[in-house]
């Protein structure tokens, strides 16, 4: 593993059911990321992790959870999918190694469509 | 509230020719970092550049160049001699000193035609 993989790389969901979207990053990086990217709208954060055990809410957090159980990881849950989730998500780390200003790497993204 | 603005949404330009890619900020914090990321036909996000706040200085690597004016909170990135594989749509960021997430622009189009 090299940087950031996410899986799947596709998925065609069925509104209703529960999806798990995986991320899993190879540079001991703090912070990691989850966007969702739309047409129009540009990058949108759902949620982050500044460090292992910690979460947030980004802009567009709702119908989505995240947890951050070790450094490597960084799942993101859609506890029960809706069309208006459809959508390409990407997550992304960065070192996170002092004050603000650091690049995010970003994974090749997972495309999600909800039927 | 920080924010990021691209007012271009798309730009179609003739192989080898100049374009500017506009980026209007807003923060209210004095030290920020401005970012510029390149997402080609293949989709995956590729960073270019980041900026802090106390430099001013224009950068120059190859055929791109940035424009980092504070006095209109203006981050502007132009290529030189345009080229097909420069097509892509181009993302401008923003973060402040505290280590909060990058805040993206909807980004700009760019098409560049042979």
């Amino acid at each position: 593993i090299a940087g950031i993989t996410q899986a799947p790389t596709s998925q065609i969901l069925a509104a209703g059911r529960r999806m798990t979207l995986r991320c899993t990053q190879d540079m001991r990086h703090n912070a990691m990321y989850w966007y969702r990217q739309d047409l129009g709208l540009g990058l949108r954060l759902i949620h982050y992790s500044n460090t292992a055990g910690t979460t947030g809410k980004g802009e567009v957090p709702d119908g989505y959870s995240v947890s951050r159980a070790n450094t490597d990881d960084f799942p993101l849950t859609l506890a029960s999918a809706v069309p208006s989730q459809t959508s390409v998500y990407f997550c992304a780390s960065s070192p996170f190694s002092g004050p603000g200003g650091n690049e995010q790497f970003f994974g090749p993204g997972t495309r999600l469509t909800v039927l | 509230a920080q924010k990021v603005t691209q007012a271009q949404t798309e730009i179609s330009v003739v192989e080898k020719e100049d374009v500017t890619l506009d980026c209007v900020y807003e923060t209210r914090d004095t030290t920020y970092y401005l970012f510029w990321y390149k997402q080609p036909p293949s989709g995956e996000l590729v960073f270019l550049i980041r900026r802090n706040s106390f430099d001013e200085q224009n950068e120059i690597s190859g055929r791109y160049s940035w424009n980092f004016q504070k006095s209109t909170s203006s981050f502007n990135f132009t290529i030189t001699a345009s080229q097909v594989v420069d097509s892509a749509v181009y993302f401008c960021a923003l973060s402040d000193s505290g280590n909060t997430p990058l805040v993206f622009g909807k980004g700009t189009r760019l098409s560049v035609i042979a």
